[in-house]
């Protein structure tokens, strides 16, 4: 089975970092995938990590480390339209099976 | 097409009565997926054909649910004998070798 943990809630300012963390067990790994999910929208893609390292893409990076079954989502100079819910979701490699965690909705203040 | 392609976008339906959600993936992906979103809530992983097989069903809810997908492409997802419980955006994916890619979603009122 699978199981994947992200916090609830956080909040941040306007030109600010944040550091969205995701922890995973699966029984077989295969790519950890970030969302962006406006309100009232579909997920849309934001970026994908199979092998261990960041993986940059402009002003989001997503790490991952395979071994201890964490990654994180980076968000840097952080606008007000980033605020959203950001989605973790892992493959598991026997099923093709894509699992979201519940989300990590994000605020950011003026 | 461009994207996943969801219909209808909206359902307002009477506790008891059988729904249909379509869902037409974008071309040439061979993964489809349907996901349930409650207000405010994660995405809950409901069934995955890989072609027109379903290998993984563990997701449905219960035996009011079922779905198919015919010539590897279109899938419709039946709600029989609708529950105010069902009440929920259902979403459809379809992946190639890589990301999932989203439809709008239907958005499910049981009455």
């Amino acid at each position: 089975g699978q199981n994947i943990d992200q916090p609830t809630e956080m909040t941040a300012t306007e030109g600010a970092i944040v550091q969205i963390n995701c922890t995973y067990q699966t029984s077989g790994f295969n790519g950890l995938f970030w969302y962006q999910q406006h309100a009232g929208e579909a997920p849309t893609f934001l970026s994908y990590n199979v092998l261990d390292g960041l993986e940059e893409k402009g002003r989001f990076s997503s790490f991952l480390s395979r071994s201890k079954g964490y990654s994180y989502l980076l968000l840097k100079e952080l606008q007000m339209k980033d605020s959203a819910s950001y989605l973790c979701a892992v493959r598991d490699i026997a099923t093709d099976k894509l699992i979201f965690g519940t989300g990590t909705r994000l605020q950011v203040f003026p | 097409g461009a994207g996943v392609s969801q219909s209808p976008s909206n359902k307002v339906t009477e506790k008891g009565k059988d729904v249909e959600l379509r869902c037409d993936p974008i071309s040439g992906h061979t993964a489809l997926y349907w996901y349930r979103q409650s207000l405010g809530q994660g995405l809950e992983f409901l069934i995955y054909f890989q072609g027109n097989s379903a290998p993984d069903k563990s997701g449905l809810p219960s035996d009011r649910f079922s779905a198919e997908r015919t010539g590897g492409s279109v899938s419709t997802l039946t709600i029989q004998r609708t529950q105010q419980e069902d009440s929920a955006v259902y979403l459809c994916a379809s992946s190639g070798v890589g990301a999932l890619h989203f439809g709008n979603g239907t958005r499910l009122t049981v009455t």
